[in-house]
């Protein structure tokens, strides 16, 4: 079955600091992988899409993630972080079995920003 | 993308009573699903709602106790019965346009079981 791992379920970084949050995925094919952001009491917002074209993508907000077949990552990357960076991060992986095209998420990871 | 509502956004209910929550997007999709986020923990899906058919539920849900209707392709609808404190859950409703887009989320409902 497929599963999405992110390790690190709380990371803390400087104002701007460059922002690292791990994403790996298992899977014998690789899946349609999306990063997603959780602000507080609000709804996800997708921050990027990966879907078999570039293996570098650029999101909203300067955030990017890099697709690595052979290391089954897609971490989610920021130059400099920002106060407003502030959320929780969800990956997840598009569902190829069943047909249904619904995702599995990982854990999360919440990002707190430090002045 | 899409634009989804979903009612009520919070809500606070007794043990043993059910609560119909509803989705609505503003255009066709082809999609629609139902996640559960139980406090700070990720999200699991209960279902896929299925237009004009019986939806596809996931290991762990029944129809029984989360029975969902979707009449059309843009509005779905999602029952907790006979409510328990373990049912106090974020219960969001996501639509696609097809296998390998983009899912968009509804801001959620917030449900707290008494």
């Amino acid at each position: 079955a497929q599963s999405v791992t992110q390790l690190g379920s709380h990371v803390s970084v400087s104002e701007g600091a460059l922002v690292l949050l791990r994403c790996n995925y298992s899977s014998s094919v690789p899946p349609y992988l999306f990063w997603y952001v959780q602000y507080p009491n609000q709804g996800l917002q997708l921050l990027l899409k990966y879907t078999s074209a570039a293996t570098l993508v650029k999101g909203i907000n300067g955030f990017e993630a890099e697709f690595k077949k052979s290391e089954t990552s897609f971490h989610l990357t920021k130059p400099s972080a920002h106060m407003s960076d502030a959320a929780e991060y969800f990956c997840a992986a598009m569902n190829y079995g069943g047909s249904q095209g619904n995702l599995i998420f990982g854990k999360g990871t919440k990002l707190s920003v430090k002045p | 993308s899409a634009v989804i509502s979903q009612k009520p956004s919070r809500d606070i209910c007794q043990r043993g009573t059910s609560l119909t929550i509803q989705c609505q997007v503003d255009s066709q999709v082809t999609m629609m699903f139902w996640y559960r986020q139980q406090p700070g923990q990720s999200l699991t899906l209960i279902a896929t709602a299925n237009q004009g058919s019986e939806a596809t539920y996931e290991s762990g849900f029944v129809i029984d106790k989360f029975p969902i209707s979707r009449p059309n392709l843009t509005f779905s609808t999602l029952t907790v019965s006979n409510m328990s404190p373990e049912d106090s859950s974020i219960y969001l409703c996501s639509v696609s346009r097809g296998y390998g887009n983009e899912q968009f989320f509804g801001p959620g409902t917030r449900l707290t079981v008494l």
